[in-house]
């Protein structure tokens, strides 16, 4: 089955913990991105790549990092988490990047810093 | 900047129709997307438009006026499984190439 996956689902963590969510696709897709969604705001992109070994910033990211070492693979990467990045975080990915190719969405990571 | 706006929640009547706008202010277009989203589910695709005019996928439509900055989602025939969040997101062609979202229009379906 298509799909993206990511790991883990629901994360309770405490402020300077490092810790990676996992995200990986099925569909041999190029581009990759993820998405963290707050109440009031709606999805905003925190980091994007376009294939492997190539990544930029998106609107948000401050406190993250990513790394695209396979094409299939997408880790996020929180070095000292904060309570501000408390929030639910979507991986997705698309054929290329551009006009006209849909996003295919994970299932959410919802991680709580205390 | 990227601006876009819609509604932040509609309540409509099942087997009823729905109209939900998107207004949006971007420094390109690239096309604009319409993502359904229930509530702590991922968002799913519903439509794309880059060219002016109607795009008809069963009970779903979705319009598009670059002139005017204006998209709808239309939703006919309503189920109470339409409750969700509506997603207009604009791809703005710029280094990013993603997308910007909306915040979602919250739509509430009543018996």
């Amino acid at each position: 089955e298509a799909q993206v996956t990511q790991n883990p689902r629901y994360l309770i963590t405490v402020t300077g913990k490092k810790l990676t969510v996992t995200c990986s696709q099925n569909m041999n897709h190029e581009y990759m991105s993820w998405y963290r969604q707050d109440p009031g705001l709606g999805l905003r992109q925190i980091y994007y790549s376009m294939n492997v070994e190539v990544t930029d910033k998106g609107d948000v990211p401050e406190g993250y990092k990513v790394s695209r070492k396979e094409k299939r693979n997408f880790p996020l990467i929180l070095e000292s988490p904060s309570p501000n990045q408390t929030s639910l975080y979507f991986c997705a990915s698309s054929l290329l990047a551009g006009a006209g190719n849909e996003q295919f969405f994970g299932p959410g990571t919802r991680l709580t810093v205390l | 900047g990227q601006n876009i706006d819609q509604p932040t929640e509609m309540t409509a009547t099942e087997g009823a129709i729905v109209q939900i706008n998107c207004t949006y202010q971007t420094s390109g277009f690239n096309g604009l997307f319409w993502y359904q989203q229930h509530a702590g589910e991922a968002p799913t695709f519903l439509s794309y438009n880059v060219l002016d005019g109607l795009e008809e996928k069963g009970r779903f439509s979705s319009f598009l006026s670059r002139s005017k900055g204006y998209s709808y989602l239309l939703l006919k025939e309503l189920q109470m499984k339409d409750s969700a969040s509506y997603l207009c997101a604009v791809n703005s062609g710029g280094g990013a190439d993603g997308l910007t979202f909306g915040k979602g229009t919250h739509l509430i379906i009543q018996p």
